[in-house]
């Protein structure tokens, strides 16, 4: 059981450069979440995914898109690369939208020069 | 105010004794609080939920819940190197169906 996969763990990207984070779950879970984690602080929300088919804004979502291609997945691009988006992300999924208990895939650490 | 507050830490405890870990939130996060533990990096794991007043036991673990005063509290008794992380403190706000995350606080258990 795989639970959340994210692809890539490690990414560099030069300003103005475009990348798509890929994020996949295995649990049926209808929620999805994309994270970003800088040093000392807690984790910050980007954009979530109630349902297949339904996106909303977090807390920081300038400078971010999202799709939710099917249930089981859901990908964050960054369209122009910019250094204040070096950080960590974290793809995240829940069972359902009024349970939120998160389960994380493994992270990419994304630097951006 | 943020949503969700935590003790800045960092946090150093001998080997046996209690850790407390202290957690505010504000009117905005009301229904669901969780603790996730985090090694360095790694990513989360949650270990603790608590949706209602009072504490709620699981092994080592008691989570605290006082919604009067708005305080969540995480206590780790008998604490072990292995605790050594950081631990996030979470609040589910139904309404607006997404978790804020304090900036959480690295605990060191020292053998």
């Amino acid at each position: 059981n795989a639970g959340v996969t994210q692809t890539p763990k490690f990414q560099v990207l030069k300003t103005g450069q475009s990348m798509t984070l890929q994020c996949a779950q295995d649990m049926n879970h209808n929620s999805m979440y994309w994270y970003r984690q800088d040093p000392g602080m807690g984790l910050r929300l980007i954009y979530y995914s109630a349902s297949e088919g339904t996106t909303d804004k977090g807390e920081v979502p300038n400078g971010y898109n999202v799709s939710r291609l099917n249930k089981r997945e859901f990908s964050l691009r960054l369209e122009s690369a910019a250094p204040s988006q070096t950080s960590v992300y974290f793809c995240a999924s829940s069972d359902t939208f009024s349970n939120e208990k998160l389960f994380f895939g493994s992270g990419t650490q994304l630097s951006v020069l | 105010q943020k949503e969700v507050e935590q003790n800045s830490g960092p946090l150093s405890v001998p080997e046996g004794a209690i850790a407390s870990l202290n957690c505010t939130y504000s009117d905005r996060v009301s229904q669901s609080f969780f603790w996730y533990r985090q090694y360095s990096g790694k990513s989360p794991e949650l270990i603790m939920s608590i949706y209602s007043n009072g504490d709620k036991e699981d092994g080592r673990f008691t989570a605290q819940l006082n919604k009067a005063s708005q305080y969540v509290s995480l206590l780790i008794r008998d604490s072990q190197p292995s605790d050594s992380a950081t631990y996030l403190c979470a609040g589910y706000n139904t309404n607006a169906g997404k978790s804020t995350f304090g900036d959480g606080t690295t605990l060191t258990v020292k053998p």
